[in-house]
């Protein structure tokens, strides 16, 4: 079946600190994985894309990492800010023979960041 | 460009009770897609238009009914609503298979 399972379910850190967000998916054949970051009351926006060839990736203090081998994203966090308090889903598509791709979402990650 | 939008942004329903939500998108994207998105269970397909004029069932639509209206509008009705749809709903839109999805900011529905 497959799955998107991401980790800690929430996490909550001092502002300045850094922080891992991690994604496992069970996803065969494998598209490209991306994570959004959606503040309270609003809707995800993406963050980062990668294919099954990339194995990382940067928007500004946001780094992610694949590694197709063991079927592991994370999301790396530098130097934290009040504003990075979001979820961070991990999303993954897969190729399919209905009329779109499959796209599975992962339950995403809770940070809260601290002053 | 606004990008998705969508109407309205708070709903409170009493059970039985009918409705729509509308989205649209201005970036002339040829899919759109409906999710509602509970507590603890992440983000769930109810039913998406991979291009105008087509649409199909996703992984939750008992209950609901869509009509793509033209390639801009997207819209999910609830004939019948019941408390099991108290949910916020999420339309989204994309270019094509491969594409980053865009969402809109979501309607908060309440059915009592």
């Amino acid at each position: 079946k497959n799955q998107v399972e991401q980790s800690p379910q929430s996490l909550i850190i001092l502002e300045g600190k850094n922080c891992t967000l991690q994604c496992n998916y069970t996803v065969s054949p494998f598209s490209n994985l991306r994570w959004y970051k959606q503040d309270t009351g609003r809707g995800p926006v993406s963050l980062t894309i990668m294919t099954f060839s990339e194995n990382t990736k940067s928007n500004g203090r946001y780094t992610a990492t694949l590694d197709a081998d063991t079927k592991q994203s994370s999301l790396h966090i530098t130097a934290s800010q009040l504003s990075d308090s979001a979820s961070y889903i991990c999303v993954v598509s897969a190729p399919s023979m209905n009329r779109d791709d499959k796209i599975i979402f992962g339950k995403g990650t809770r940070l809260h960041i601290l002053p | 460009n606004a990008g998705v939008t969508q109407t309205p942004k708070f709903q409170v329903l009493k059970t039985g009770q009918s409705m729509t939500l509308q989205c649209a998108q201005d970036m002339n994207h040829n899919s759109m897609y409906w999710y509602r998105q509970d507590p603890g269970m992440g983000l769930r397909l109810i039913y998406y238009s991979a291009s105008e004029g087509t649409t199909d069932k996703g992984e939750v639509p008992n209950g609901y009914n869509v009509s793509r209206l033209n390639k801009r509008e997207f819209s999910l009705r609830l004939e019948s609503a019941a408390p099991s749809q108290t949910s916020v709903y999420f339309c989204a839109s994309k270019i094509g298979r491969d594409y980053e999805q865009y969402f809109g900011p979501g309607t908060r529905l309440t059915v009592t």
